[in-house]
């Protein structure tokens, strides 16, 4: 069974750019959350979709949003990037029971100058 | 503030030997807690979990001991192997019906000596 693959894996942006980072989830999982990783910070709660529909959001600014798609594919947007935001971003996906662990792709890390 | 603290940022071990990983907590909201272990270059790899109606639970070489009253979890490795060394992260979830969003701690640097 394939995992979780996210692209691309590393990503270079200058400030006030935007940016599209995309995951796959494992084949059947309807759940996919986002995660920012950051040496000082450990990994951050982004927001998570299920079946298309966001169902739970962390404390990001709205520079910040994502989407998912039928075939659960989902895709994160930044706007307006800052230099703060260099970071690793981590895709997660899942069955969507509170029992179903998270599955991780490898990230795709963001620097912004 | 830090919800999930792990307090010692590195832990070094002889291989055969026990490794104890130490996760604190301050919501008593919490009621599902995970390990993760996460290599260099990789995303974090599920290893074990466990809900707040028990007090234990085990998987092979790896035990998670939960401390309710305490507020306090561990993870346990025996015996400890060098393919083990790698970044080890608590995490912890309220309920919350399906919806999850997990709190994490910010990691124990694990290396296992041969």
């Amino acid at each position: 069974k394939a995992g979780v693959t996210q692209t691309p894996r590393y990503l270079i942006k200058t400030r006030g750019q935007q940016v599209t980072l995309s995951c796959s989830p494992i084949s059947g999982h309807r759940s996919v959350s986002w995660y920012q990783q950051t040496p000082g910070q450990g990994l951050q709660f982004l927001f998570e979709y299920f079946s298309e529909t966001q169902r739970n959001k962390g404390n990001f600014p709205g520079r910040f949003s994502g989407r998912q798609f039928s075939n659960s594919r989902s895709e994160m947007n930044v706007s307006t990037l800052e230099l703060g935001d260099s970071a690793l971003y981590l895709c997660a996906s899942s069955l969507g029971t509170v029992a179903s662990p998270l599955h991780f792709g490898n990230g795709t890390r963001l620097t912004v100058t | 503030d830090q919800q999930v603290k792990q307090n010692s940022p590195s832990l070094s071990v002889q291989e055969g030997r026990i490794s104890i990983l130490n996760c604190d907590y301050t919501n008593s909201m919490f009621d599902y807690f995970l390990w993760y272990k996460k290599y260099p270059a990789e995303g974090p790899t599920f290893l074990i979990s466990i809900s707040s109606i028990k007090d234990k639970n085990e998987d092979g070489r790896f035990t998670v001991f939960l401390n309710k009253s305490a507020k306090h979890l561990s993870l346990h490795i025996v015996p400890s192997q060098p393919g083990d060394s790698a970044v080890y992260f608590c995490a912890a979830s309220p309920y919350a019906g399906n919806n999850r969003k997990l709190i994490w701690g910010l990691g124990t640097s694990l290396a296992v000596n041969p």
